[in-house]
């Protein structure tokens, strides 16, 4: 089955904790990206990468890592996470990127 | 940078009725999407607009895609409770896709 898996689903963590969220696609898609979801405000894009090895900043970057070292694994890291990274978040990728964009199941993080 | 408004927020609606919501951007984009979550799930690809007047219909739904390739609306007739969720339209320009903030919907039976 296509499909993208972000692990994992609940996290909850302390302040200053380094911690990673997991991400890999089985569709062969050259994009992925990174989005955070917030009440209010839709999905803000965090990162994105358009093929291995090349990443670019999206809106809100500050504060999160990524890497694209294979084409199907694209990790988010949060070096040093902070209560105002508290969302959910979701992964995605596009076969082009300029096509419709397939979505993980999302990451419920807590930072407390 | 590019933003993307869309309008209504909130849409409550009696079973049968029918809604539109309206999505606007700052800049010309070369595409736009739509996608549908789920109360608890993950947003779904609906459909992508190219062309400038476009519009497509998937059973109850209908899309537009303006002229001047900087709006669009997403029409549902007789809504059913199956049409609950919130609906995002997305702007793409450059390989960035950028999301509105979604219309959700609650539907009374």
């Amino acid at each position: 089955e296509a499909q993208v898996t972000q692990n994992p689903r609940y996290l909850i963590t302390v302040t200053g904790k380094k911690l990673t969220v997991t991400c890999s696609q089985n569709m062969n898609h050259e994009y992925m990206s990174w989005y955070r979801q917030d009440p209010g405000l839709g999905l803000r894009q965090i990162y994105y990468s358009m093929n291995v090895e090349v990443t670019d900043k999206g809106d809100v970057p500050e504060g999160y890592k990524v890497s694209r070292k294979e084409k199907r694994n694209f990790p988010l890291i949060l070096e040093s996470p902070s209560p105002n990274q508290t969302s959910l978040y979701f992964c995605a990728s596009s076969f082009t990127g300029v096509y419709g964009y397939t979505f993980g199941s999302g990451t419920r993080l807590t930072v407390v | 940078g590019q933003q993307v408004m869309q309008i209504p927020q909130y849409q409550h609606v009696q079973e049968g009725e029918d809604f539109t919501t309206y999505c606007n951007s700052s800049t010309t984009l070369s595409n736009i999407q739509w996608y549908k979550q789920r109360p608890g799930g993950h947003p779904v690809f609906l459909i992508q607009l190219v062309k400038s007047g476009e519009v497509k219909k998937q059973k109850r739904l209908t899309f537009q895609f303006g002229e001047a390739k900087k709006n669009s609306s997403l029409h549902i007739t007789a809504t059913q409770t199956t049409d609950v969720g919130t609906y995002f339209c997305a702007g793409s320009n450059d390989y960035k896709l950028s999301f509105g903030a979604g219309t959700t919907v609650t539907v009374r039976a």
